[in-house]
């Protein structure tokens, strides 16, 4: 049972170029999500899916874009890197089951912008 | 708007010692409130789900409770491998994307 992945691990990359970090889950789980983590700030939102071919904005949606054209695929795309964008990028999925939406988290991407 | 206040900031515990790490939140109508484990380098890990005042929940040397405007993790009698930082987040009614608002977590040191 994979659950979710998350690639590369670790990125390094220049200001102005264009990064792609992906995400799969093996669960079928309808709603995606990317987070970001910075020290001091907590885990936020930046884009979530809620099915394929949907998707919208989160807390911190400027710089990035994301697709989904397939259920198990959600990638998030820095399209011009900025040293801001440093940080440890996750990506979660919940299967909207019982009262409340447990999240289930990947292992993260620590991304550097130079 | 939803928030999440973790404290404290961080604990160092010695093997044995017990102790409560707090979350206090406010949102408009509570769908429920979680506890996520952080180890270094790793993904949170989900531990617990709490939906209303008076629930409480266990497992191994951990416990959730919840309350109107707080929830406390109980550590009991703490081991060098509870050592990681502590999540809370919460869900509100009003979350229409589904999203979790997170704090900004409690970093647990259990020294041997």
């Amino acid at each position: 049972d994979a659950g979710i992945t998350q690639s590369p691990r670790y990125k390094i990359t220049e200001t102005g170029r264009q990064v792609t970090l992906m995400c799969h889950q093996t669960w079928s789980h309808s709603y995606m999500f990317w987070y970001r983590q910075d020290l001091g700030h907590g885990l936020r939102l930046i884009y979530y899916s809620a099915a394929a071919d949907i998707t919208d904005k989160g807390e911190v949606p400027d710089g990035y874009v994301v697709s989904r054209s397939k259920t198990e695929n959600f990638p998030l795309t820095l399209e011009s890197a900025t040293r801001s964008q440093t940080s440890v990028y996750f990506c979660a999925s919940t299967d909207l089951r019982g009262r409340a939406d447990t999240q289930y988290f990947g292992p993260g991407t620590r991304l550097t912008v130079l | 708007e939803d928030q999440v206040t973790q404290s404290p900031e961080a604990l160092r515990l010695q093997e044995g010692e017990s102790s409560s790490l707090n979350c206090s939140y406010t949102v408009s109508g509570l769908r429920g409130l979680f506890w996520y484990r952080q180890d270094p380098g790793k993904g949170p890990e989900f531990l617990f789900t709490l939906y209303s005042a008076g629930e409480e929940k266990e497992k191994e040397r951990l416990k959730a409770t919840l309350t109107k405007k707080e929830s406390f993790l109980h550590i009991t009698a703490p081991k060098p491998e509870d050592s990681a930082t502590y999540l809370c987040a919460v869900q509100g009614l009003g979350a229409g994307r589904r999203a979790l608002t997170f704090g900004s977590g409690t970093r647990l040191q259990v020294q041997p």
